[in-house]
């Protein structure tokens, strides 16, 4: 059974990075598959901020794109998100989850809520 | 690129039958075989109940059905029970090339 689960600070200082982690159990995440972030602003909808393929290639959200990074860790099967300069704005509940090329978020982490405050 | 429209809310009774629409453009849900909608309790994850349009995950019940026409994918829940309250997503690829997704705002289903 493939499980997901968010890791990382839950409270963040504006204009700081945020650093989340994803840790896969039950598939390696070197075997196939993206693997991406999605976040829920308070009260609101979905939203993308990106994926990785298992070969590395990205594909972030365009409005997101100059301030995301997600990184592949396989040795420790982990994958990262590190978004920049965040603002108020950016606190949501953060979820990791696993797609296949064009396919659907299929498996989903429990989510993070992250604050951003000072 | 926008978020895909779907209404706020909708309601039925128990039994009835119901339908969520998703609009989105001819760059993404019309252009698109690969529209997904999710269900999301509250204070869960999202969990999938239909993709590719039409296809459901095993494990979902079959009262949960999808369709599109046009720039406009829609899901349909019959025979509504009182475990089907909930929030439920769609989501869409918008071009195959930059595999950008983008999800609705979501539809709160209360049942009556």
């Amino acid at each position: 059974q493939v499980q997901l689960q968010e890791s990382g600070p839950r409270l963040v200082k504006p204009s700081e990075t945020l650093s989340l982690t994803c840790t896969v159990s039950g598939y390696s995440i070197s075997s196939g598959y993206y693997w991406g972030w999605i976040r829920q602003l308070p009260g609101k909808g979905l939203e993308w901020i990106g994926m990785i393929y298992h070969s590395g290639s990205t594909y972030y959200n365009p409005s997101l794109k100059s301030r995301v990074t997600i990184s592949l860790y396989t040795s420790k099967n982990q994958f990262s998100l590190r978004l920049s300069s965040l603002t108020a704005a950016d606190a949501a509940l953060y979820y990791c989850a696993r797609l296949d090329i064009l396919g659907p978020f299929d498996i989903w982490g429990q989510g993070t809520v992250v604050t951003v405050s000072s | 690129q926008s978020a895909l429209t779907q209404p706020a809310s909708v309601s039925g009774s128990p039994g009835q039958s119901i339908t969520i629409s998703c609009s989105g453009t001819s760059s993404d849900v019309g252009a698109s075989n690969y529209v997904s909608w999710y269900q999301q309790r509250p204070g869960k994850a999202p969990k999938l109940i239909i993709y590719d349009v039409t296809n459901r995950p095993s494990g979902v019940s079959n009262r949960f059905s999808g369709s599109k026409s046009g720039n406009t994918a829609s899901l349909t829940i019959s025979g509504l029970q009182a475990e089907d309250e909930a929030d439920y997503f769609c989501s869409s690829y918008t071009t195959t090339v930059t595999l950008d997704v983008l999800f609705g705002g979501g539809t709160k289903l209360t049942v009556l």
